[in-house]
């Protein structure tokens, strides 16, 4: 069936440091596609979305790539710090659903030593 | 303004017990999900609706039904627990057409099978 793939697991980075998430998709024609964090023990919140007809979007220190030809996306967080530890989600919205829902990636856990 | 609320947030059940849990949004949303969450595999849908009176099957429905009698209601209910439903349960509610809009999530429901 229809997937998104989401690259590394976890991500150990320096404060300060950049930290990159990767995810990959499987219906072209997908259309939306959000970044989910969620601390632990909290509920995932959405963080920054891009939709298909915008190649970059930025937001303070997160920004967020879209490639559609080759189907992938990318979170980008700058200057991070400790707060930003979490676990990260991608999403996208599958023909398999009728596009109605978010299918997610497995998750990345970051973490941000001081 | 209490969004998205999950009832109960904690449960053990013994194999083969029945159960149900209850989400419960005021936001007059159309959409809402039930994803379970367990660890390394992310968030997957369970079962979803469009609209009161409506259901439909996500990516992982075997074991569980739903209902939406309500606008502002969905039922989540476990007829004979097994052991492999043992997660975190997490209700999500938005607004807006296909494949758009932030999602809300309540804050998940813990659940034990025994």
């Amino acid at each position: 069936g229809e997937n998104v793939e989401q690259h590394p697991s976890t991500l150990s980075v320096q404060e300060g440091d950049s930290a990159v998430i990767k995810c990959t998709y499987s219906d072209s024609a997908s259309n939306y596609f959000p970044w989910y964090k969620q601390e632990l023990g909290k509920r995932p919140q959405l963080i920054i979305d891009i939709r298909s007809n915008v190649g970059e979007k930025k937001d303070q220190r997160i920004a967020v790539t879209l490639n559609k030809t080759a189907k992938h996306f990318s979170l980008h967080i700058t200057e991070t710090q400790p707060e930003d530890s979490a676990v990260y989600f991608c999403a996208a919205t599958l023909r398999d659903t009728g596009r109605r829902a978010l299918t997610f990636g497995s998750g990345t856990r970051l973490q941000v030593q001081p | 303004n209490a969004g998205v609320t999950q009832t109960p947030k904690f449960r053990v059940l013994k194999t083969g017990q029945s159960m149900t849990l209850l989400c419960a949004q005021d936001m007059n949303h159309e959409y809402m999900y039930w994803y379970r969450q367990d660890p390394g595999m992310g968030l997957r849908l369970i079962h979803y609706s469009v609209g009161e009176g409506t259901t439909a099957k996500g990516e992982v429905p075997d074991g569980y039904n739903v209902s939406r009698l309500k606008k502002q209601n969905f039922l989540l209910g476990l007829e004979s627990a097994a052991p492999s439903q043992t997660s975190v349960y997490f209700c999500a509610s938005r607004s807006g057409g296909p494949g758009t809009g932030e999602l809300f999530f309540g804050e998940g429901s813990r659940l034990t099978v025994l």
